[in-house]
């Protein structure tokens, strides 16, 4: 059970770019979402989906986009990224019943440099 | 306006030791509380959580304590282990609203020492 897979585990981009960071689980989870992780300012929500074709906005959504076509897959776009997106990515994905519907599961996260 | 903070960045003890993290919070609507370890150059991994009905969950060596009326939450490991050497983060949501968005404080780095 390989549970929440990011890919790719590294990327530089200059400023300007596009690129999609991938994110597929197979827990069969409803709810996903994508976090960044910045020094000193802990994992802020990026966006978030309650299911397929569903989703919406989290603390730090301007510059990424997202859809959600299947249950196990939720890609984030940087449309044209900036320097200020250099950070961690990690996608998460819980449950939305059962006795674990509370606990969001993280993958390895994404590493990601503009220059 | 960080709703859920992490006072102390970093953290030591010594092996055997009782490790206390500690964790507040400013929004009274959040009812589901957790925490998460993370390792170097991984994800973080669930380790406890409590609801808001209760003051404390147990689980082996992991303790969290829950003050509502202190909007406080406490980690407490013990004994203190080397492999406990990592960030730790707390987290809030409400369970009902908001989808149960995870809102994470800054981490705590604990550093066990043999």
């Amino acid at each position: 059970n390989a549970g929440v897979t990011q890919t790719p585990k590294f990327q530089v981009l200059k400023t300007g770019q596009s690129m999609t960071l991938q994110c597929a689980q197979d827990m069969n989870h409803e709810y996903m979402s994508w976090y960044r992780q910045d020094p000193g300012m802990g994992l802020r929500l990026i966006h978030y989906s309650v299911g397929a074709g569903i989703t919406d906005q989290g603390e730090v959504p301007n510059g990424y986009n997202v859809s959600r076509s299947t249950t196990e897959d939720f890609p984030l776009r940087l449309l044209s990224a900036a320097p200020s997106q250099t950070s961690v990515y990690f996608c998460a994905s819980r449950a939305d019943r059962g006795n674990s519907k509370n606990i969001q599961y993280f993958g390895a996260g994404t590493r990601l440099s503009v220059l | 306006d960080q709703q859920v903070k992490q006072n102390s960045p970093s953290l030591s003890v010594q092996e055997g030791r009782i490790s206390i993290l500690n964790c507040d919070y400013t929004n009274s609507m959040f009812d589901y509380f957790l925490w998460y370890k993370k390792y170097p150059a991984e994800g973080p991994t669930f380790l406890i959580s409590i609801s808001s009905i209760k003051d404390k969950n147990e689980d082996g060596r992991f303790t969290v304590f829950l003050n509502k009326s202190a909007k406080h939450l406490s980690l407490h490991i013990v004994p203190s282990q080397p492999g406990d050497s990592a960030v730790y983060f707390c987290a809030a949501s409400q369970i009902y609203n908001q989808g149960g968005k995870l809102i994470f404080g800054q981490g705590t780095e604990l550093s066990v020492k043999p």
